[in-house]
């Protein structure tokens, strides 16, 4: 069965403080990894589409990496405007159907 | 700006209600989707459209039905609301031919429905 685990469920960092989300997945075939941003009462925002093991994706304070079993998303330096949840999905080749993650909330504090 | 607009924000309902959720959408996109969140649960698919007049079930879809009746419009209904339907809906988009698509979707702000 096709899954997706997200760790930690929350995480909590000071300003400048660098760390890592984890998301596992296990799916027949990757067509792709995507990774969201979710802020408090909104919709989520795409941010990256990952492909294969070995593929990097970087966007300004964030860069999502990805191996045959996990991604990681990379923050170094975080600013408080960084807050938010954070989704990770994918898309295996028999069902094109998104299989989420229950998401890690980021709380960086100034 | 791209745009998914979905029609209420918070809605407050009773126990057998009938509900209407709206969304539009004006990318020209093929696929449209509802999914309902809850806390500790990953997004989860209602129902999804690949193309006018055209709906697929998806993890979900007792309690609920579509309609897509125009390409930027899909809604959804739930005909007799329950306390356990209580949740944030996301209508969401994307480009692709027959549901397959991409995996960007461009996702509305939410409907936060509550059911007494």
């Amino acid at each position: 069965e096709d899954q997706v685990t997200q760790s930690p469920e929350a995480l909590r960092l000071q300003e400048g403080e660098s760390s890592s989300l984890n998301c596992s997945y296990t799916v027949s075939g990757l067509r792709g990894l995507f990774w969201y941003r979710q802020d408090p009462g909104k919709g989520p925002e795409f941010l990256f589409t990952l492909y294969s093991a070995g593929e990097e994706k970087e966007k300004e304070r964030l860069k999502a990496t990805l191996t045959k079993k996990e991604s990681f998303l990379h923050i170094t330096a975080p600013k408080p405007e960084d807050s938010a949840t954070y989704l990770c999905a994918v898309q295996g080749n028999s069902n094109y159907q998104l299989i989420w993650g229950a998401g890690t909330k980021l709380i960086i504090k100034p | 700006d791209v745009k998914v607009t979905q029609s209420s924000r918070y809605l407050v309902k009773r126990t057998g209600e009938k509900v209407f959720l709206e969304c539009v959408q004006d990318m020209d996109h093929e696929n449209m989707f509802w999914y309902r969140q809850d806390p500790g649960l990953g997004l989860r698919l209602i129902y999804f459209s690949y193309d006018v007049k055209m709906k697929e079930k998806g993890d979900i879809p007792e309690g609920y039905s579509v309609s897509r009746e125009k390409k930027e419009r899909f809604s959804l209904i739930l005909e007799s609301a329950s306390t356990n339907q209580t949740s944030m809906y996301l209508c969401a988009s994307s480009f692709g031919l027959a549901g397959v698509g991409t995996g960007e979707l461009f996702f509305g702000e939410g409907s936060r429905l509550t059911v007494l």
